[in-house]
């Protein structure tokens, strides 16, 4: 298993524009994490599942927001109509469900809102 | 809600000098708490971890003791190296809460100077 991965590791994007990013999980792991990632300040949850099913949704999160996990595997998240405020990293992590162990991490993807 | 609360930074130290970097926490159950650092250019990784209180979590030099009577879980190295030049983010996570969640800090930047 080759950890967390993530795609596009780079996007830019137009102002109004729908973008959405992927992550490939570690694969016995069953919670899935989406984070988002400024400047200088930590990770701040977006939303994770449980599988397939979407436990939890940040108030970060506007209905601008989608996130799916079908099939309880991959998991992509849609960013519809972007703003210039959405421009940040992306993060996904994986992990096993016993609240212990650590979460991986991929290595992200940057969004650049022009 | 749970939170973290972690020293500012950024810290500037010579290398070989004693590190600490303290971090607080408030949370409603038993977390998991958690030592992630994030080198120039890369990902997120787990530098530690600590389940219970009064564990001991190390690697690299590095170490921090879960301590519930002063909901801390302050970071420490005895003797810096430039290669430790990072960001390390405190983190948290409460399974007996259902919503276990990953909570991070908002980071600490080290630069350790040759």
């Amino acid at each position: 298993d080759t950890g967390v991965s993530q795609d596009p590791r780079h996007k830019i994007t137009k102002r109004g524009q729908n973008v959405t990013f992927r992550c490939d999980p570690i694969s016995e792991h069953n919670r899935l994490y989406w984070y988002r990632q400024t400047l200088g300040q930590g990770p701040e949850f977006l939303t994770y599942f449980q599988n397939e099913a979407q436990l939890e949704k940040s108030r970060l999160l506007s209905d601008r927001f989608s996130a799916e996990r079908p099939k309880g595997s991959f998991s992509t998240l849609e960013i519809q109509r972007t703003e210039q405020g959405d421009s940040a990293m992306y993060l996904c992590a994986s992990r096993e469900t016993d609240g212990v162990t650590e979460a991986f991490f991929g290595q992200g993807t940057r969004l650049t809102v022009v | 809600g749970d939170s973290v609360t972690q020293m500012e930074g950024p810290v500037t130290l010579s290398e070989e000098a004693f590190l600490t970097i303290n971090c607080t926490y408030t949370a409603t159950g038993y977390p998991s708490l958690f030592w992630y650092v994030q080198y120039p250019g890369e990902g997120l990784q787990l530098l530690l971890k600590a389940t219970k209180a009064d564990d001991k979590g190390s690697n690299k030099g590095f170490e921090a003791t879960y301590r519930k009577e002063t909901t801390s879980f302050h970071l420490e190295k005895g003797s810096v190296q430039v290669s430790d030049s990072a960001v390390y983010f405190c983190a948290l996570s409460d399974l007996r809460d259902r919503d276990d969640k990953i909570i991070f800090g908002k980071g600490t930047r080290l630069h350790i100077l040759p």
